[in-house]
């Protein structure tokens, strides 16, 4: 079984739209992380989540928000895309920060 | 969100050679440091977690130690291996797993 999993692994899509990744873990962890690989291939945290805490990321544009139905599922709204946000996105869990986190496959999202 | 270094940000290597590289950190508020490896068109994946002052971790060729007081981590590959190139990163303490930018360590065969 795959620990973290994202859906959908790649997606194309119009400027304008408002699109969702969906992220699941299977771990039992506490907290739940976004993260964009930008155009220089660095690795920049996005939000990072438990149940009793929201991180953001300022420099985050706020048409990107983090849902959590769930402990185990913290998916990734985007409203209104642009030519920019096209990039991969990389979901992870962990407990707490004192064990190594487990990172989804990442979604190579391509906006047009 | 605070600040990490890593040096060297890239570095070229020959098979065989042995290599380091440092994370710095602000030394107060210490939690923990991770350690990843991310393979170019892959996830990252975790090397280490280091909690201690001291602490010496190993895993296979490559290993990492720790310093609290001082706030650095180093890294260290024996006898680099082509499969061993990949982007390191690290994470330091308090800052949920906010990474720095990376060393890109290219292994030449």
């Amino acid at each position: 079984d795959t620990a973290v999993s994202q859906t959908p692994k790649y997606l194309v899509t119009q400027m304008g739209n408002d699109k969702s990744i969906k992220c699941e873990q299977n771990l039992g962890h506490d907290t739940m992380y976004w993260y964009k690989q930008d155009s220089k291939k660095f690795l920049k945290i996005m939000f990072s989540y438990n149940n009793k805490e929201l991180i953001i990321n300022e420099t985050v544009p706020n048409r990107f928000s983090p849902k959590s139905p769930d402990k185990a599922h913290l998916n990734l709204h985007i409203n209104s895309l642009e030519l920019g946000d096209s990039a991969v996105y990389f979901c992870a869990s962990s407990q707490e920060d004192r064990v190594a986190a487990f990172f989804g496959q990442g979604t190579r999202l391509t906006v047009v | 969100i605070l600040n990490v270094e890593q040096s060297p940000q890239s570095l070229h290597v020959q098979e065989g050679d042995s290599t380091n590289f440092t994370c710095s950190f602000p030394s107060s508020n210490f939690y923990a440091l991770h350690w990843y490896r991310w393979e170019t068109a892959k996830s990252p994946e975790a090397l280490f977690v280091m909690t201690l002052n001291g602490d010496e971790k190993k895993k296979g060729r490559i290993s990492a130690t720790l310093n609290t007081k001082e706030g650095y981590s180093y890294l260290y590959i024996k006898g680099s291996q082509p499969e061993d190139s990949a982007t390191y990163l690290c994470a330091p303490p308090g800052n949920k797993l906010v990474f720095g930018a990376g060393t890109i360590l290219r292994v030449k065969s």
